[in-house]
């Protein structure tokens, strides 16, 4: 099924070490986002990529880094998790125009 | 950048009910989408409907752009629509601002 990849599905990381969050979509779109979802916050930008090898800030990139070496994969690394990087991140991606948007299952971390 | 507010936060409905969800955002936007997260977290696109109405089975969504406010409509409800509602207006760049989402818990 067409669709947004993410992985993992959950993990729990110790504050202060680092870890890839994956992202792969089959649609050949050009845009893939990246939020976090936070109780009564709604879903916030961290990250986006309008065409591969382009990226751009969200309304809270801080501490986290992204990469677009291709038009599929999205990946979002945190260098150092700390305690408030507890959340559940979403991928997403849409075409040029914004239509289209279609969200990944979400991986819920934990950092302590 | 744009601000986009939803009510009620919460609403409970005995199965069978109609609803009215709404959304304000403070500028003008030429993409505003409604979605549905049920309740194992999966994000479900509903509508883009930047002006205009549009229905889908149960459910139509209203936008009035020039009153910057936009209207989900789910009329006999079920069980299974119970979730986050999330109303969406699109900032340069693709970039969807989210509102803080309406909580729908669908009694039966």
């Amino acid at each position: 099924t067409a669709g947004i990849t993410q992985a993992p599905t959950s993990q729990i990381l110790a504050a202060g070490r680092s870890m890839t969050l994956r992202c792969t979509q089959d649609m050949r779109h050009n845009a893939m986002y990246w939020y976090r979802q936070d109780l009564g916050l709604g879903l916030r930008l961290i990250h986006y990529s309008n065409t591969a090898g382009t990226t751009g800030k969200g309304e809270v990139p801080d501490g986290y880094s992204v990469s677009r070496a291709n038009t599929d994969d999205f990946p979002l690394t945190l260098a150092s998790a700390v305690p408030s990087q507890t959340s559940v991140y979403f991928c997403a991606s849409s075409d040029s125009g914004g239509f289209g948007y279609t969200f990944g299952s979400g991986t819920r971390l934990t950092v302590v | 950048g744009i601000q986009v507010e939803q009510s009620p936060p919460d609403l409970i409905l005995q199965e069978g009910a109609n609803s009215t969800l709404r959304c304000n955002f403070s500028d003008s936007v030429n993409n505003l989408q409604w979605f549905h997260q049920n309740p194992w977290g999966q994000l479900i696109n509903l509508f883009y409907i930047p002006s205009g109405t549009k229905q889908n089975g149960r459910l139509s969504a209203t936008t009035v752009a020039t009153e910057r406010y936009s209207l989900l409509y789910i009329s006999s409800s079920q069980t299974t629509d119970s979730g986050v509602y999330f109303c969406s207006a699109m900032e340069y760049g693709n970039k969807l601002v989210f509102g803080a989402g309406t909580i729908l818990r669908v009694k039966s």
